[in-house]
């Protein structure tokens, strides 16, 4: 089974705090997304990466960045925290191979900024 | 951008009867995906409906596809308690790996 998993289920950290959020896929997957998540407002993607070292932005980027260093690895930043990025934060994978583009997600990271 | 949006926003009903949730969508799709949320968890991949099929089963779900319509349903027969969670659809676009999500469907199944 496909497992992912991230670094924290809860998160507590203060305004202007430089904050990471770690995901791990152990399937080989290409494909790694950022999504949040609040209520009434779905699930929005932060960004996703193809490959090592690529990333692109997806539908909400601003103050957030990403590393992908290794492929199995997809880092969530926010560079100087602030109280309207606390939400709960998903990871997910996907094959970037055939017509099947399932996702398979992590267990999430609730994050609160004070 | 959010491209699918659920109907109903939230459905109770009673242990044993059927849960119908809908799905539209504004573009042309590669599929259709569903997947199951439940309380501060991560998603689950229910299934998944290509643009060229037009009904899906696996075990108690059954899911249509109407892409004349852009829309689509999930079908839960025989509704368990375990069954309350949140329900999304989820579309791509030919070509595409990212998903777009709707904002979900939270079903209560009551005792």
């Amino acid at each position: 089974d496909v497992k992912v998993t991230q670094s924290s289920r809860y998160l507590v950290k203060r305004t202007g705090e430089k904050v990471f959020l770690e995901c791990v896929q152990d399937m080989d997957h290409e494909n790694m997304f950022w999504y949040r998540q609040d209520p009434g407002l779905g699930l929005r993607l932060i960004y996703f990466s193809y490959d090592v070292k690529m990333k692109e932005k997806g539908d909400i980027p601003e103050g957030y960045s990403v590393s992908r260093e290794k492929k199995e690895r997809f880092s969530l930043i926010l560079e100087s925290a602030s109280t309207n990025q606390t939400s709960m934060y998903l990871c997910a994978s996907s094959s970037g191979t055939g017509k099947n583009n399932e996702q398979f997600f992590g267990p999430g990271t609730r994050l609160t900024v004070l | 951008s959010q491209q699918g949006e659920e109907d109903p926003q939230a459905l109770s009903i009673q242990e044993g009867e059927n849960a119908t949730m809908n799905c539209s969508y504004k573009t042309s799709i590669n599929n259709l995906q569903w997947y199951r949320q439940n309380s501060g968890r991560g998603l689950v991949h229910l299934i998944l409906i290509r643009s060229n099929e037009r009904e899906k089963h696996s075990g108690r779900l059954r899911v249509t596809l109407d892409t004349s319509k852009k829309s689509s349903s999930l079908l839960i027969t025989a509704s368990r308690a375990a069954d309350t969670a949140s329900y999304f659809c989820a579309t791509d676009a030919w070509g595409a790996q990212k998903l777009v999500f709707g904002q979900g469907t939270r079903l209560t199944i009551n005792p």
